[in-house]
């Protein structure tokens, strides 16, 4: 079974450019995380979809970002305009629902896509 | 709001020695409590999961436990191997499928 896969695994560019990062979740998986460290901070929550509705964006720092889920596949986080504050590792995770009682409830990370804001 | 405190921050140790890394939190109304190990430049891996109504869980040379009216958890790891160095990070959700809330992670340096 194929993990979380995250492209691109780095992205350099310039403050005001625009970048889009990409989420595979496991396949099957409702639920799909996108997760943010900075640099000598703990990750912190950003945005949740179950399926193709996002079910928390509490975390979403400004609306300079823009998650999507069309479909309920994969997800698209973009950041426009980029600023210098937004350099850091973006995780995505994914987890299975609740299936006739059975906790499913670890969720699955994908290897981050390190972003440096020039 | 949760918040999850690891203690220490950073951790050497010689091969073989067995170590425990310590995982507090705020808020005890929680649903299940997760450590991961993230390897420089990788992502998380999910190493033991235990939910609230267990106290421990082993996996290996791991050893996880949990005591959710102290708000503490602890990470057991067994004759440590070089191998073993990584950031190990405790995470907490506060409900099912909910966003974790994660510790900055004890970084365990295992000298050969």
């Amino acid at each position: 079974e194929a993990g979380v896969t995250q492209f691109p695994s780095h992205s350099v560019i310039e403050k005001g450019q625009t970048v889009t990062l990409r989420c595979d979740p496991i396949s099957g998986h409702d639920n799909l995380y996108w997760y943010r460290r900075v640099m000598g901070k703990e990750i912190k929550f950003l945005l949740h979809f179950v399926k193709e509705s996002k079910q928390d964006e509490s975390g979403m720092p400004n609306n300079r970002f823009l998650a999507e889920r069309t479909g309920g596949t994969y997800s698209t986080l973009k950041v426009q305009p980029a600023e210098l504050e937004d350099s850091g590792v973006y995780f995505c995770a994914s987890s299975p629902r609740k299936f006739r009682g059975f906790n499913t409830d670890t969720q699955y990370f994908g290897p981050g896509t390190r972003l440096t804001v020039l | 709001k949760q918040e999850v405190t690891q203690i220490p921050a950073a951790l050497s140790v010689p091969e073989g020695e067995n170590l425990v890394l310590n995982c507090s939190f705020t808020d005890s109304a929680i649903y299940n409590l997760q450590w991961f190990r993230q390897d420089p430049g990788k992502g998380l891996t999910s190493l033991l999961l235990i939910q609230s109504s267990q106290r421990e869980q082993t996996s290996g040379r791991l050893n996880a436990s949990l005591d959710k009216s102290s708000g503490r958890s602890t990470l057991y790891i067994a004759a440590s191997q070089p191998g073993d160095s990584a950031t190990y990070l405790c995470a907490v959700p506060n409900s099912g499928n909910t966003p974790l809330v994660f510790g900055k992670g004890t970084r365990l340096s295992v000298i050969a």
